[in-house]
């Protein structure tokens, strides 16, 4: 199906890890990218492709990929990454869609 | 530097036509796709349709074909959004963003969203 399916909520402890997961089945052949949304701010891109970050973007977060699963992993957590995460990818009909949003709560 | 930059918030009533833009600047905008993207009030994001300026290849979300339409005029590096007749339920954050497809596919740089609100 057509459709992107992310968990609601994740909170982490300040400095520990967290995963973020991207569930579909258009990310058995497409890679997701990830988007930071944080309250009254447009999205910001934070990690493409296979596990790409764009300029600016700390290395605590990366990317990875396993089946229909995608994943976005904050390292070390900060104060700062407390936000809404969103995957995106598209479909076998050129669809491009986003994730249903992660909302991450760090403590 | 790349930058998409917006039109201004809109309140309009049931009915009325709109039509919001998105300027590009800092890059070959007749190059890069440019998306558009709805956020309804505390809800997340949906793709609605993107547009190559290039040669104005557009394609739409199902969800919103027939809905919108999306254009662009390559020569002043903007592109449109426009409703025909609004409706409360179109209330929402728009944002437009650059869309890339070299291989991975992905909106690289956004707009900072234009908020319309329909009301009677």
């Amino acid at each position: 199906s057509s459709e992107l399916t992310q968990d609601p909520a994740v909170s982490v402890a300040l400095g520990q890890t967290v995963r973020i997961t991207c569930q579909g089945d258009s990310l058995r052949s497409y890679y997701a990218s990830w988007y930071q949304q944080k309250p009254g701010q447009a999205p910001v891109l934070v990690i493409y492709g296979k596990n790409n970050r764009p300029s600016g973007i700390p290395d605590r977060f990366s990317g990875s990929s396993s089946g229909n699963t995608a994943s976005l992993t904050i390292t070390g957590a900060q104060a700062e990454d407390e936000a809404d995460y969103y995957c995106n990818s598209r479909d076998s009909s050129g669809n491009l869609l986003f994730g249903t949003g992660t909302k991450v709560t760090v403590l | 530097e790349v930058q998409l930059v917006q039109s201004g918030a809109e309140v309009k009533k049931p009915g009325e036509s709109l039509k919001i833009s998105c300027k590009g600047s800092g890059y070959s905008f007749t190059s890069y796709w440019i998306g558009w993207v709805r956020q309804m009030p505390g809800k997340g994001l949906e793709w609605m349709g993107i547009i190559y300026p290039g040669d104005s290849d557009t394609r739409y979300s199902p969800s919103f074909q027939g809905q919108v339409t999306i254009s662009a005029d390559k020569s002043i590096s903007t592109a449109y959004l426009q409703w025909s007749s609004l409706k409360a339920s179109d209330t929402a954050m728009y944002y437009c963003a650059r869309h890339r497809t070299t291989g991975k596919y992905y909106f690289d740089y956004w707009g900072q969203g234009t908020l319309v609100t329909v009301s009677s």
